[in-house]
């Protein structure tokens, strides 16, 4: 069965450093997500993505972050410049295009935990 | 603001019997409902899902209801097993929106043999 990866699984970084999440969707899905869940609370939207542009993006995806589709598979969520409150699981999402405005399930990465040192 | 709401942050129940979990939402504007299920250090897993133009879906042991006047939705799992614990997650979708998923805060289910 098809299914969402990232990489790395685990990333330690130290404050300031800038660090790339990585994630390959299910191949023919069209919409791709990133989600962060910070320690003890809700997992929190944070960016969609779709026909190589950005299409919503939530008050936290603020200037220090920046998505990219660098080739036919991968999707790449960028911290420039990490912060302390940076650490959290970050999520990948991707999901086909919905039909006759049907919403298509989003399926989930298992995530890449990170913490800001 | 927490614009969807799950209250009971823990539900136990025994094996066999059923499990309800409950969401609430504020926002009349969502037209989509998805529940997730998450092990620890693993991602959301898709369980069930109900647009808003119905009251109830169901697969299997899982059946979710959608009261859209009292702005409630509720997961029945029926019979529990000890492999359905887990956390629980009820995700809403704007209507229009790139389907950007707004979740609750989660409840832990722990189903006991």
């Amino acid at each position: 069965e098809p299914e969402v990866t990232q990489t790395p699984s685990h990333q330690v970084t130290q404050m300031g450093q800038e660090v790339i999440l990585r994630c390959v969707p299910i191949s023919n899905h069209l919409y791709f997500y990133w989600y962060r869940q910070i320690l003890g609370q809700k997992v929190e939207f944070l960016v969609s993505f779709y026909n190589n542009e950005i299409s919503e993006k939530s008050e936290i995806f603020d200037d220090q972050f920046s998505v990219e589709r660098p080739d036919g598979s991968n999707f790449t969520l960028k911290i420039r410049s990490t912060k302390l409150e940076d650490s959290a699981m970050y999520f990948c999402a991707s999901r086909e295009a919905g039909t006759g405005g049907v919403q298509e399930t989003q399926y989930f990465g298992p995530g890449t935990r990170l913490l800001v040192l | 603001d927490q614009q969807v709401k799950q209250n009971s942050p823990s539900l136990s129940v025994q094996e066999g019997r059923i499990s309800i979990l409950n969401c609430d939402y504020t926002n009349s504007m969502f037209d989509y409902f998805l529940w997730y299920k998450k092990y620890p250090a693993e991602g959301p897993t898709f369980l069930i899902s109900i647009s808003s133009i119905k009251d109830k879906n169901e697969d299997g042991r899982f059946t979710v209801f959608l009261n859209k006047s009292a702005k409630h939705l509720s997961l029945h799992i029926v019979p529990s097993q000890p492999g359905d614990s887990a956390v629980y997650f009820c995700a809403a979708v704007y209507g229009g929106s790139q389907g950007n998923l707004i979740f609750g805060k989660g409840t832990k289910l722990s189903v006991k043999p």
